[in-house]
């Protein structure tokens, strides 16, 4: 099993374009995060699913998008970047909702210029 | 990524020696208290968690302890090794409510092993 990957590794944008980060997951989980990272601050939540065709927001929705269109794949966008969003993000996924696990891919570098 | 160690307290050890690392909570309503190793490069893996009616949970060459009265929890890593330098994670979780698995992240603490 490849686990949680997630695509592009690394990203520059310009001020203003938007894109779209893809999780994946071949393990059947349920539930399926999204965090950011930044030095000195811990993850925090974006946005949230707890099954296929579900979102929710998290600590830090705002200027971020999310889909589960399908219950291996977890999408996340950001349709007009700002410098505010230059981070790490990670993308996660755990079986169930009382299971303390999450399973994190390996991240996406993204700049905004 | 290489940048989540800057501006992070950090624990210096000898190889071969325990470390223990400190997190302190503002929740007393949290259920459970999870740590996670994060290695430069590499996503967050989970390591042990313990619930909040316990004070002490054992795994493979690591303790957490908890102190409820000073909201106080430790990560004890018996016979540090070079493959534990990391940055470690405590995490909180409060069931019900809607929650839905939600965990709340500390700011980490760098572990560096000297060999």
């Amino acid at each position: 099993n490849a686990g949680v990957t997630q695509t592009p590794k690394f990203r520059v944008l310009k001020t203003g374009q938007s894109m779209t980060l893809l999780c994946a997951q071949d393990m059947n989980h349920e539930y399926m995060y999204w965090y950011r990272q930044d030095p000195g601050m811990g993850l925090r939540l974006i946005h949230y699913s707890v099954g296929e065709g579900t979102t929710a927001k998290g600590e830090v929705p705002d200027g971020y998008n999310v889909s589960r269109l399908k219950k291996q794949n977890f999408l996340l966008g950001l349709e007009s970047a700002a410098p505010s969003q230059t981070s790490v993000y990670f993308c996660a996924s755990s079986p169930s909702d009382w299971k303390n696990e999450q399973f994190f891919g390996p991240g996406t570098r993204l700049t905004v210029l | 990524g290489e940048s989540v160690g800057l501006h992070l307290p950090t624990l210096s050890v000898q190889e071969g020696d325990n470390s223990i690392i400190n997190c302190a909570y503002s929740n007393s309503a949290s259920d459970y208290f999870i740590w996670y190793k994060q290695e430069s490069g590499k996503g967050p893996q989970f390591i042990i968690d313990i619930r909040s009616n316990m004070d002490k949970r054992q795994g493979q060459r690591v303790t957490v302890l908890l102190n409820k009265t000073v909201k106080h929890l430790s990560l004890q890593i018996a016979a540090t090794q070079p493959g534990d330098s990391a940055v470690y994670f405590c995490a909180e979780k409060v069931l019900g409510g809607g929650a839905t698995n939600k965990l709340i992240f500390g700011t980490g603490t760098l572990l560096a092993v000297q060999p």
